[in-house]
C-alpha cells in the first residue's frame, strides 16, 4: 500500500511569491491533515480537510489555505510569501473512523523562502 | 488546553545504553498518546500508541506505558542501536475526535537522540 505521498519536496522562493504544494493520501483515507516544522515553533497544525470540507484550523494568517479534491488529494497553498514562511510542511491521511487518530504522514515539502 | 512536554535534549548515548525520554501531557479526559520518530530528511512515523490508561505500546523494542496518575508516557528502550539516532516527538489527540480535535495531535518539542558506535 502506497504510503502519504508529498510534492514537491523541495523548493525556493522569494518574498511575496505565492507557492503551492500537494499531497496524495493514503488510498481509502478521507481525512487530510497539514502541519507546519520549524525549528523554532516545532510541529504545528494548520488544517484538516474531511470529504473536501474544511473541519479544524489552526492559528495562521489567512495567508495559509487549502483544500481538498474529490479523490481526497489536497493541496496547500501560501501567499504573499514571508521568510518566516520557510519551513518543512508535512501532510497526513488517517481513515478518521473517530475514537483514536493515527495520522500517517508524507516525507514533507521544504520550502525555503529568500 | 492540552500540552505535551518533553524532556530536554539532545540525548547521546553509546551503542547498547538504556534509553528513557521523559514525557508528560495536560489533557482533560483521556487522551491517546502516541511516540512519532522522524528520522534525518524524513517525515514522521509513528513508533508506538496507547488509548488507554496502563496500556503498554511497543515496537521495535521501544515501549512506554500510559500512567494516568502521573500523566506521563516515558519512551524506553533497553539497548539502543547507532540506526535508533532520530528525533523522537511526544504526542496526544483527544479521546473523541470531534471539532477542534480533527486530525489535530498536539506535539512535545522533540528531542533528539544520536547514538554512538
Amino acid at each position: 500500500k502506497a504510503g502519504v505521498t508529498q510534492t514537491p519536496r523541495y523548493l525556493i522562493k522569494t518574498r511575496g511569491q505565492q507557492v503551492t504544494l500537494s499531497c496524495s493520501p493514503i488510498s481509502g483515507h478521507r481525512s487530510v491533515s497539514w502541519y507546519q516544522q520549524t525549528p523554532g515553533q516545532g510541529l504545528q497544525f494548520l488544517f484538516e480537510y474531511f470529504s473536501e470540507t474544511q473541519r479544524n484550523k489552526g492559528n495562521f494568517p489567512g495567508r495559509f489555505s487549502g483544500r481538498q479534491f474529490s479523490n481526497s488529494r489536497s493541496e496547500m497553498n501560501v501567499s504573499t510569501l514571508e521568510l518566516g514562511d520557510s519551513a518543512l510542511y508535512l501532510c497526513a491521511s488517517s481513515l478518521s473512523s473517530g475514537g483514536t487518530w493515527e495520522l500517517f504522514f508524507g516525507e514533507g515539502s521544504r520550502l525555503t523562502v529568500l | 488546553g492540552n500540552s505535551v512536554t518533553q524532556m530536554e535534549g539532545p540525548v547521546t548515548l553509546s551503542e547498547e545504553a538504556f534509553l528513557t525520554i521523559n514525557c508528560t501531557y495536560t489533557a482533560t479526559g483521556y487522551p491517546s498518546l502516541f511516540w512519532y520518530v522522524q528520522y534525518p530528511g524524513e517525515g514522521l512515523q509513528l513508533l508506538l500508541k496507547a488509548t488507554k490508561a496502563d496500556d503498554k505500546g511497543s515496537n521495535k523494542g521501544f515501549e512506554a506505558t500510559y500512567r494516568k496518575e502521573t500523566t506521563s508516557f516515558h519512551l524506553e528502550k533497553g539497548s539502543v542501536q547507532v540506526s535508533d539516532s532520530a528525533v523522537y516527538f511526544c504526542a496526544l489527540t483527544p479521546y473523541a475526535a470531534g471539532g477542534t480535535s480533527y486530525g489535530k495531535l498536539t506535539f512535545g518539542q522533540g528531542t533528539i537522540l544520536t547514538v554512538h558506535p
